[in-house]
């Protein structure tokens, strides 16, 4: 079945340095989501992303999708430390209903 | 509020003991799905609803996991025997319609211990 694999698991930065997680799935993705989920919270979606090669900011948040739609990234500049929590990549192949398969999350840190 | 929500917040079990964990998606959205999330882990697909049919029950673990969502609204999600394996936040969540792509609005979860 379809895997989504995400690295790493656990990331610990300093205040102020970049930070980048990396997804990777078996299959071909019809979308990729991302999703924080603050410790104690739950997931709460960030972004969606469709299109081969399609590249998305939100502010200090850069989220890219690959040109063969079976990878992902979400890179961080200058973290701070309201960006602690763990990042799921979730996707969706064409197959599936409409649920999707996260991966395992990477787990941000931030040292003021 | 306008979010989901699920109840109870925290559940003790013994083993061996039936529970039911409910949830109430934002009002209006066509789908809603189960996911089951271990200590550290991701969430885990459980099953599907698309209103009140169930569209895809692939993950659930065995035939102890039954869920149901008869009104095409509130869903209720039924662990029976349960076993210290099934011990884990299990979350709900809904989108507003029936395609893979939408936004999928999660709920606080349910937090089972199972002793």
């Amino acid at each position: 079945g379809q895997q989504v694999m995400q690295i790493p698991q656990y990331q610990h930065v300093q205040e102020g340095e970049d930070f980048t997680t990396y997804c990777n799935s078996s299959t071909t993705l019809s979308n990729i989501q991302w999703y924080k989920q603050r410790p104690g919270g739950h997931p709460v979606f960030l972004i969606q992303l469709v299109k081969s090669g399609e590249v998305k900011k939100q502010k200090r948040l850069t989220f890219q999708f690959g040109e063969a739609k079976k990878n992902s990234s979400l890179h961080i500049t200058a973290t701070q430390t309201t960006d602690v929590g763990t990042y799921f990549c979730a996707g969706k192949d064409g197959g599936s209903q409409g649920n999707l398969i996260f991966g395992k999350g990477t787990k941000l840190s931030v040292k003021p | 509020g306008a979010g989901v929500s699920q109840s109870p917040r925290y559940k003790v079990a013994k083993r061996g003991q039936d529970v039911a964990l409910r949830c109430d998606p934002i009002s209006g959205h066509v789908s809603l799905f189960w996911y089951q999330q271990a200590l550290g882990q991701g969430p885990e697909f459980l099953t599907y609803f698309q209103n009140e049919a169930q569209l895809d029950k692939s993950g659930l673990p065995s035939d102890r996991f039954f869920a149901e969502r008869p009104e095409g609204s509130v869903s209720t999600l039924k662990i029976q025997r349960t076993q210290q394996e099934d011990s884990a936040v299990y979350l709900c969540a809904s989108s507003l319609r029936a395609s893979g792509s939408d936004t999928q609005y999660f709920g606080p979860g349910t937090r089972l211990t199972v002793l």
